[in-house]
């Protein structure tokens, strides 16, 4: 199994607030991402990295935030959490190079209720 | 831009027997991979089965097969000897092959397994 993972597993938080999740990586991997899980969506990338520093949204990033200033951490904020924004968060990653730069492995997920 | 479509949201199937899981995409490429991703209850994101699309070959895992038909943009998963523990939701998933491409995914089939 990849080494990835997720912080906090589960938040309840309220409307307004900040909120920062965090994915660590232990497998010196270049690419790392974001995606939200929510009924009848699938999977849907929100950011993603392709190195320290380097950062490009994907296709539901309104309202999120990353950062990435190591290798292995890749930061997701909600500036001020939502409603709308009560889903459970993927982090991913993918190495460079190769067949296995195809493939994206995923950390154990973050419960997040946004009340 | 790339669609994935997993258009059966539920299936079943008795334990030992073999079911197919079907999925459409739509792409102007011709070279791009195909995943499909199990995820159990315990909501981890695993990697069943992964495809090139410029080898003919179908690829096989064990008791996970796929059948690949380019020309239709079909990509369906085969399930044999089914085991109770196969119950989980299935991702079908597509990604370019340039380096900063994302992967993008259908919505899912809930499998579940008769004993």
């Amino acid at each position: 199994d990849a080494g990835i993972t997720q912080s906090p597993r589960h938040k309840v938080t309220e409307t307004g607030t900040p909120v920062t999740l965090r994915c660590h990586q232990t497998e010196n991997h270049r690419y790392m991402y974001w995606y939200r899980q929510d009924p009848g969506h699938g999977l849907r990338l929100i950011h993603y990295s392709y190195g320290v520093k380097d950062t490009d949204k994907g296709e539901v990033s309104d309202g999120y935030s990353v950062s990435r200033s190591k290798t292995e951490d890749f930061l997701l904020t909600l500036e001020s959490a939502t409603s709308s924004q009560t889903s459970v968060y993927f982090c991913a990653i993918s190495a460079t190079g190769g067949p296995s730069q195809e493939t994206q492995y995923f950390g154990p997920g973050t419960r997040l209720l946004v009340l | 831009a790339q669609t994935v479509t997993q258009s059966q949201p539920e299936m079943s199937v008795q334990e030992a027997e073999t079911v197919t899981l079907s999925c459409t995409y739509d792409t102007s490429e011709s070279d791009y991979y195909l995943f499909w991703y199990k995820q159990p209850p315990s909501r981890q994101m695993i990697l069943v089965i992964r495809q090139e699309a410029y080898k003919q070959q179908n690829a096989t895992e064990n008791r996970f097969s796929v059948n690949f038909q380019k020309a239709a943009k079909s990509f369906s998963l085969k399930i044999s000897d089914s085991q109770l523990g196969d119950a989980a939701m299935y991702f079908c998933a597509y990604r370019d092959t340039g380096a900063n491409s994302k992967l993008t995914f259908g919505k899912g089939i809930t499998l579940s397994v008769r004993p």
